[in-house]
């Protein structure tokens, strides 16, 4: 079970460029990295999801490089409401009666000042 | 507004008791998942339901339970409550039966606050 490593806060200031790394050392052949974002008291919402180089929608960029042992969540100008908790997942493509497959891990809390 | 719904918002009870939590998933997803998120402990997966049947289980307690019913939406049931079982409990949902493409992903529930007194 590959679980990750982030930092556990970080702090920006509007219309910077925000980058939080998640450390995945032990990722498998057959495992994406998802991320997620949280805002208190409501459910994780899905951002990006990528298996490997890069992979950008409209609201994100994930960087991942060859080894695989790392990715990068990217956001562009973030804003006040980019304030909340994001989550690293690494995840397998198959998941039938595997277990405990759905690591969350503790995630990084990124505070947007004015 | 990610189209999974959860009921009660909230839920206030007593330890010892027994309380029964309800999702519905997103039209046409057929995967129910559990989480809860307690203050100390993050967010934990807790089983994952499949068209009624159960495919994958996290950290759940013996003393909880979950089914997923023929109209797909789920329940969980908690019993013997302690006040440690205070916590956040998500629900989501996906098509797929757990991942067999990439474009699996889980949508969120606004989630059922139980506080056990």
């Amino acid at each position: 079970l590959a679980k990750t490593t982030q930092p556990i806060s970080m702090d920006s200031y509007e219309g910077q460029e925000v980058n939080i790394t998640c450390s995945h050392n032990n990722i498998a052949t057959n495992d994406y990295i998802t991320w997620y974002q949280q805002f208190p008291s409501q459910g994780p919402r899905f951002i990006i999801q990528g298996y490997k180089t890069k992979v950008t929608n409209e609201v994100a960029s994930l960087f991942i490089p060859a080894d695989r042992k790392s990715s990068t969540l990217s956001l562009p100008r973030v804003s006040l409401s980019d304030t909340a908790v994001y989550y690293c997942l690494v995840r397998p493509i198959v998941l039938v009666y595997n277990f405990n497959k759905f690591y969350f891990g503790s995630g990084t809390k990124l505070n947007v000042k004015p | 507004d990610s189209g999974v719904t959860q009921t009660p918002k909230h839920l206030i009870t007593a330890t010892g008791q027994r309380v029964t939590l309800r999702c519905s998933p997103r039209s046409g997803d057929l995967s129910v998942y559990w989480y809860q998120q307690s203050l100390d402990q993050g967010l934990q997966f807790l089983i994952q339901y499949y068209n009624g049947e159960e495919r994958a289980k996290g950290n759940i307690l013996e003393r909880f339970s979950a089914q997923q019913f023929p109209d797909l939406h789920s329940e969980l049931n908690l019993s013997s409550l302690e006040l440690g079982d205070s916590a956040l409990y998500f629900c989501a949902s996906s098509v797929y039966p757990g991942g067999s493409t990439s474009t699996d992903t889980q949508y969120f529930g606004p989630g059922t606050r139980l506080t056990v007194l």
